[in-house]
């Protein structure tokens, strides 16, 4: 199976502050006939059940604010939020659809100072 | 309006069945991959199973954890997907999620159901 390791676990700023969170996979997640990095990053808030922000690493999910950036490839992915707002307060998880079985990370929690 | 909504949880013994349905709203079901997903404090998000399409003969995978002890089915005259558990084991306790796949990413979530196996 595919590991997903996250760090940090969690992280605590202040609202307008830039954040940055990292994904490793144990193995690459770049198929190499499409280019594609099959890697998703998910919010999860308070109470409620995850939502899809990122596809194929980099590809903003309809409806999702500019300020989620996705970026990184083969083992090493990052998930990146230019200006937090109080309302981004939540885990955010990574997962692989490389292969089977899909797998997530454990998730990093983003608290407000 | 997108909705995924799950119901069938609640408490079982271990060693006993539980089947959890999802009845799918506002898109056309037949057409997605269905997959189940859950959640607990000591595995965090664990993906269970997938359905694919009549066109892939409803081909199905499972997490080795619950294969042989899980069945995954659908109804698309229902837009309902369903899960049977058998055999359920205490590590088998959480919420579990309805999601719809969309090229093996997950794109919708139901709010879950809650399956405790204790005795």
């Amino acid at each position: 199976d595919i590991v997903m390791s996250q760090s940090p676990s969690s992280l605590a700023v202040s609202v307008g502050e830039k954040v940055t969170m990292s994904c490793k996979s144990s193995q690459s997640l770049l198929y190499s006939s499409n280019q594609k990095n099959y890697l998703a990053w998910y919010q999860q808030k308070p109470g409620q059940s995850p939502k899809l922000l990122i596809y194929w690493a980099s590809t903003r999910e309809s409806g999702v604010p500019d300020r989620f950036t996705g970026s990184g490839s083969g083992t090493d992915f990052t998930l990146t939020i230019s200006s937090v707002k109080a309302e981004d307060l939540a885990v955010y998880y990574c997962q692989q659809y490389y292969s089977y079985p899909f797998t997530f990370g454990s998730g990093t929690k983003l608290e407000i100072k | 309006e997108v909705k995924l909504e799950e119901s069938g949880g609640g408490l079982v013994q271990p060693g006993g069945s539980m089947k959890l349905s999802c009845v799918a709203s506002g898109f056309t079901f037949s057409n997605y991959w269905m997959n189940w997903v859950r959640q607990s404090p000591e595995k965090g998000l664990e993906w269970v199973a997938e359905i694919r399409l009549k066109s892939n003969n409803y081909a199905t995978h499972y997490a080795e954890s619950v294969k042989g002890r899980f069945t995954i089915s659908r109804d698309d005259s229902k837009s309902s997907v369903y899960l049977q558990m058998n055999n359920l084991r205490a590590e088998d306790t959480g919420i579990y999620y309805c999601t719809r796949g969309r090229q093996w990413y997950f794109d919708v979530w139901g709010a879950g159901t809650t399956v405790t196996v204790s005795s």
